[in-house]
């Protein structure tokens, strides 16, 4: 399969502590993506990092990028209760327009 | 902002029926999408369409088609519903670019008893 595999599969912290994610793939990529899913909705883009950066920050979102290991990781710093959510990563294969997804990380922020 | 909207939120229908499942997005993109979401598959696309009339195969396309007659609507057609076409659906828009983001609408729960 080429779609991006996070890790863990579900993360349960307490608020205020960062929550880090992590996703593998297996093809070359134009850009991975992260996304983020409240209960029985819709995904919600979260952060792009194109494939010749290694690392973007975005408010207390923080992903890197690692080509030469197909991996990447999403960092929440001081994560609140409404970050509770499912997470996933979509790498971007070069030469085609089929964002490949995920099973997800489901995190869990005790208030 | 973006808006896709999906016709339904949930929808039941029987065995062997014909289902249309709707989606319009407003901002003139030319991509659009079709995804399934089952629990432990995680997403899995159907299909996809990079331009009015045009149309590619995802990764699960059986039992499915679709029909993209203007650039703001994309529908999902299943021929004869089955069972295990139950599961939520997810539509998504983007532009042509590569680097560009998915807009996902909020998605349709079919059941198919």
């Amino acid at each position: 399969s080429q779609q991006g595999e996070e890790d863990p599969q579900a993360l349960s912290i307490q608020e205020g502590e960062n929550a880090t994610m992590n996703c593998s793939y297996k093809t070359s990529i134009n850009n991975l993506q992260w996304y983020r899913q409240n209960s029985g909705r819709g995904l919600v883009h979260l952060i792009l990092i194109r494939s010749n950066e290694r690392e973007k920050h975005s408010g207390r979102l923080r992903v890197t990028l690692d080509t030469s290991k197909k991996s990447s990781s999403l960092l929440i710093t001081a994560s609140r209760a409404a970050d509770t959510a499912s997470y996933f990563c979509a790498p971007f294969p070069s030469g085609t327009y089929k964002y490949i997804f995920g099973t997800g990380t489901r995190l869990k922020v005790l208030a | 902002d973006v808006k896709v909207t999906q016709s339904s939120r949930y929808l039941v229908k029987r065995t062997g029926e014909k289902v249309f499942l709707e989606c319009v997005q407003d901002m003139d993109h030319e991509n659009m999408f079709w995804y399934r979401q089952d629990p432990g598959l995680g997403l899995r696309l159907i299909y996809f369409s990079y331009d009015v009339k045009m149309k590619e195969k995802g990764d699960i396309p059986e039992g499915y088609s679709v029909s993209r007659e203007k650039k703001e609507r994309f529908s999902l057609i299943l021929e004869s519903a089955s069972t295990n076409q139950t599961s939520m659906y997810l539509c998504a828009s983007s532009p042509v670019s590569y680097n560009s983001p998915l807009h996902f609408g909020n998605g349709t729960r079919l059941t198919v008893t």
